[in-house]
Order: C-alpha cells, then sequence, then structure tokens
C-alpha cells in the first residue's frame, strides 16, 4: 500500500519561514494537498492540486511536489499557525492516503 | 454556506453496530463524492470510504472493509455510514468531507465538525 511519511514535528520562529515535507515513492505524479488541523477543530485544506490555495488561505501558503517530495511552505510564520499539518494523496490502489501529520510549533 | 453536519456517534459495545449520518447543506449534494475520515484519540487523520456523486462507485479503506457500509441519499442531501462489528479500535471522531468536484475524490473540502464514536464494554 502507498505511504506518506512526515516528520513528526517542526518548529519555526515567529515571521520565519516554515518548512514541512511529505515523501512518498514518485509523490510528485500524483496530486499532493495539505491540510491544517487546530487543536480541538476539524482540519481545514490549505494547498490542493500542489501549489493551489483555497480562497480565504492567507498567500504566506504554498506549496510544491516533485520527485518524491511535497512540501508545504508557510512565509512569515504567526502564532495563528500553530496546529497539526496533514499531506494527502490520491493513488490507483490505496485511494485516499494521508501522512501521519506534523506538529508545528511557532516559538 | 457550505455546511457538513454529522450525527449519530456515541457509545457502543464491541461488536455492536452505530450508523452515522451528515447533513449537506449550501451546494450541489447530487453532483460530488462525498467521504468518511476518521481521526483516533491522539493519532491522525485516516480514511475511511468514498462514495460517488450517484453512489455507483464505492471505495473503502482495507481496515473497515466488510464491516462498515457508505450510502447516500441525494434527495434529502445525506450521506451514512453504517459502521458493524465495531472493534475498539474503530474509537475515533468520524468527520464527513466533500470532494473537489464531480466523482473526483483528490481532495477535500470542506469538512464536517465531526461525531465522536467510542468503542468500549
Amino acid at each position: 500500500s502507498y505511504e506518506l511519511t512526515q516528520p513528526p514535528s517542526v518548529s519555526v520562529s515567529s515571521g520565519q519561514t516554515a518548512n514541512i515535507t511529505c515523501s512518498g515513492d514518485n509523490l510528485g505524479d500524483k496530486y499532493a494537498c495539505w491540510y491544517q488541523q487546530r487543536p480541538g477543530q476539524s482540519p481545514v485544506l490549505v494547498i490542493y492540486q500542489d501549489t493551489r490555495r483555497p480562497s480565504g488561505i492567507p498567500e504566506r501558503f504554498s506549496g510544491s511536489n516533485s520527485g518524491n517530495t511535497a512540501t508545504l511552505t508557510i512565509s512569515g510564520t504567526q502564532a495563528m499557525d500553530e496546529a497539526d499539518y496533514y499531506c494527502q494523496a490520491w493513488d490507483s490502489s490505496s485511494h485516499i492516503v494521508f501522512g501521519g501529520g506534523t506538529k508545528l510549533t511557532v516559538l | 454556506e457550505m455546511q457538513l453536519v454529522e450525527s449519530g456517534g456515541g457509545l457502543v459495545k464491541p461488536g455492536g453496530s452505530l450508523r452515522l449520518s451528515c447533513a449537506a447543506s449550501g451546494f450541489t449534494f447530487s453532483s460530488r463524492a462525498m467521504n468518511w475520515v476518521r481521526q483516533a484519540p491522539g493519532k491522525g487523520l485516516e480514511w475511511v470510504s468514498s462514495i460517488s456523486s450517484r453512489g455507483s462507485s464505492i471505495y473503502y479503506a482495507d481496515s473497515v472493509k466488510g464491516r462498515f457500509n457508505i450510502s447516500r441519499d441525494n434527495a434529502k442531501n445525506l450521506l451514512f455510514l453504517q459502521m458493524n462489528s465495531l472493534r475498539a479500535e474503530d474509537t475515533a471522531v468520524y468527520y464527513c468531507a466533500r470532494g473537489p468536484y464531480g466523482d473526483y475524490i483528490y481532495w477535500f473540502d470542506p469538512w464536517g465538525q465531526g461525531t465522536r464514536v467510542t468503542v468500549s464494554s
């Protein structure tokens, strides 16, 4: 079955850039997306189709996907960005696959 | 405004059954694939099941195949998840989520607030 791997935690100083990675075999050949989940809340889509932002998502959120790695980049990270982030992809055999999640801490 | 509201969660004994519902509003329900995703306490997200817009295509995660059944009522804008032979490891918050367009399930947006299922004796 297809698997996606994320680092369990990432720390970033307020105002700096955070990069959260997601690795999977030939992930660049699939659509990757990212969800933000704040404590006690439902997940929210922040990036879809590798690089696209839904309406209402701040411009500081961006994404890329190439080779075996997709990356969520948060520029000028703010305290409100502290949350768990999950990558997700669609695979023809496993259908929907989520990464294990990354806890982003803003220092 | 698009909205998804889950209901039907609760406490059930191992081996028991439960039926979850998701009421959709604010979009054309009958034109979108719909999905269930769960999250065990303190754990990550796990895809459970998906159903195409007309219900003709259905997919399940291996962990629930043969025990769970997804269905929908397009006339009433309702999505269902019938859960049978429940196990302790099915304990989780269950979210319904909408597919992006047509019958594609590449990503989910929006998500409901979730309904909690606890399987315990």
